[in-house]
């Protein structure tokens, strides 16, 4: 199975200072039809997961553009380039190319 | 604006079946994948599996082949049964849209093991 390594585990940003999430998969996440299906997903406290960044890079509509993904083969990242109160939760990275799907362990960020 | 809701028990006792269901509106269930995970009270998220549109389901092996999903396109709904379960199966329980990109979330459903 393909295992998704986040860090750090936490952050503690303060407010207006970047942020950046870091994903590593156990292996390559090219799927056959040449899609990457790397996606970060954004927890806030008490809700469901949404999803922010699709397919590496592409911003879900609706999330701010202070949120950007970047990477290929096995590392990924997410950056924040500003972070706001309304950025606190945890976010996971999730992959969906090879069976079992799976999730990151989450990087909680908190504000400082 | 697409928008799944489940139902189902809140409290299930070990070794008996906890079932749900994922009801969808603003989309059919004839034109897309469809899925459950779950997450154990503040931990991370887990992948049980998803189904397709035509009926073909795939199912995380590390719940060792008690999970089915199944659905219904009459209703527009789809199911997660989940036999002989324990207490680490408490946890909460969404269902999604879409399988290798699950764009659209449900509000999710705690499930309590307990006797």
């Amino acid at each position: 199975d393909v295992v998704m390594t986040q860090s750090p585990l936490s952050l503690s940003v303060t407010l207006g200072q970047p942020a950046s999430i870091s994903c590593r998969s156990s292996q390559g996440l090219v799927y056959s039809d040449g899609n990457t299906y790397l996606h970060w997903f954004q927890q806030r406290p008490g809700h469901s997961p949404r999803r922010l960044i699709y397919m590496v890079s592409n911003r879900d509509s609706g999330v701010p553009d202070r949120f950007s993904g970047s990477g290929s083969g096995t590392d990924f990242t997410l950056k924040i380039s500003r972070v706001e109160a309304e950025d606190v939760g945890i976010y996971y990275c999730m992959q969906g190319t090879h069976w079992p799907f799976a999730f990151g362990g989450g990087t909680k960020v908190e504000i400082k | 604006q697409v928008q799944l809701q489940e139902s189902g028990p809140g409290l299930v006792k070990p070794s008996e079946t906890l079932s749900l269901t994922c009801t969808v509106s603003g989309d059919s269930l004839k034109t897309n994948y469809w899925s459950w995970i779950r997450q154990p009270p503040g931990k991370g998220l887990e992948y049980i599996g998803y189904i397709s549109h035509n009926g073909d389901s795939n199912h995380n092996p590390s719940l060792k082949g008690r999970a089915t999903i199944s659905l219904d396109t009459s209703n527009n709904q789809f199911y997660l049964t989940l036999r002989s379960v324990t207490a680490a199966d408490t946890a909460i329980y969404y269902c999604t849209r879409t399988a290798r990109r699950l764009d659209f979330w449900s509000q999710g459903t705690l499930v309590t093991v307990s006797s």
